[in-house]
């Protein structure tokens, strides 16, 4: 079975640079979308973007010059950077896969979430 | 960027009940329509995807249809496990976008 793990830092100081890693075990990042998603304490669901095996990127434009994201296939591992963040940025990041046995872009599996808070 | 309304924001609602939960998007995006059903404290779990075709291992008592920019989740007769926060999702065009949510409650 598929599990995907996020991990990194907790507490990130404003201005200063957000970084996590979803890690991939049961299977392969090979052939797959993977995505970031955002959920604010108390709030819905917020979409930063994906990045496909081959390292193609899709980014939401709310965030487009602040996101990075890089994969690497060695490792099972995908990864987010958000740069110069706010007291906004905080809330629980989610990293997901995109099914590819549907035609669209449906996220299938999940990591438990992690969450970052932005504070001095 | 396409805009997603769920109505209501929440329901209350006894085990045995009907529930059905609206979502809208500003403009048409066919079938393009997926939706989550979300615990506390877990991460959202895929439900139902293309509007209306269930997601392996999802009861049946869950269903969708709609097409265009009007879908509905419906819930035939809910089951204690079955409270929760649910959120639909377009997959017609990037950005990406989620509707607010909608809580099923219990009564």
């Amino acid at each position: 079975q598929v599990q995907l793990q996020e991990s990194g830092p907790g507490l990130v100081k404003p201005s200063e640079t957000l970084s996590l890693t979803c890690t991939v075990s049961g299977g392969y990042i090979i052939s797959y979308y993977w995505t970031w998603i955002r959920q604010p304490p108390g709030k819905g669901l917020e979409w930063i973007g994906n990045i496909y095996y081959s390292g193609s990127t899709n980014y939401n434009p709310s965030l487009n010059s602040r996101v990075t994201m890089s994969i690497d296939t060695s490792k099972n591992q995908f990864s987010l950077k958000l740069s110069s963040v706010t007291a906004a940025d905080t809330a629980v990041y989610f990293c997901a896969r995109v099914s590819n046995t549907v035609s669209m872009f449906a996220f299938d599996m999940w990591g438990q979430g992690t969450m970052v808070a932005v504070s001095p | 960027d396409i805009q997603m309304t769920q109505s209501p924001s929440s329901v209350s609602a006894s085990v045995g009940d009907r529930v059905t939960i609206t979502c809208r998007a500003s403009r048409s995006i066919n079938n393009y329509l997926v939706w989550y059903q979300q615990k506390p404290g877990t991460a959202p779990k895929l439900l139902i995807y293309a509007a209306s075709s269930l997601q392996s291992g999802v009861p049946s008592r869950f269903s969708g249809s709609g097409s265009g920019t009007g879908f509905t989740l419906t819930i035939r007769s809910l089951q204690p496990e079955d409270f929760a926060t649910y959120y639909c999702q377009q997959a017609d065009s990037f950005p990406l976008t989620f509707g607010g949510g909608t809580k099923v409650e219990i009564k």
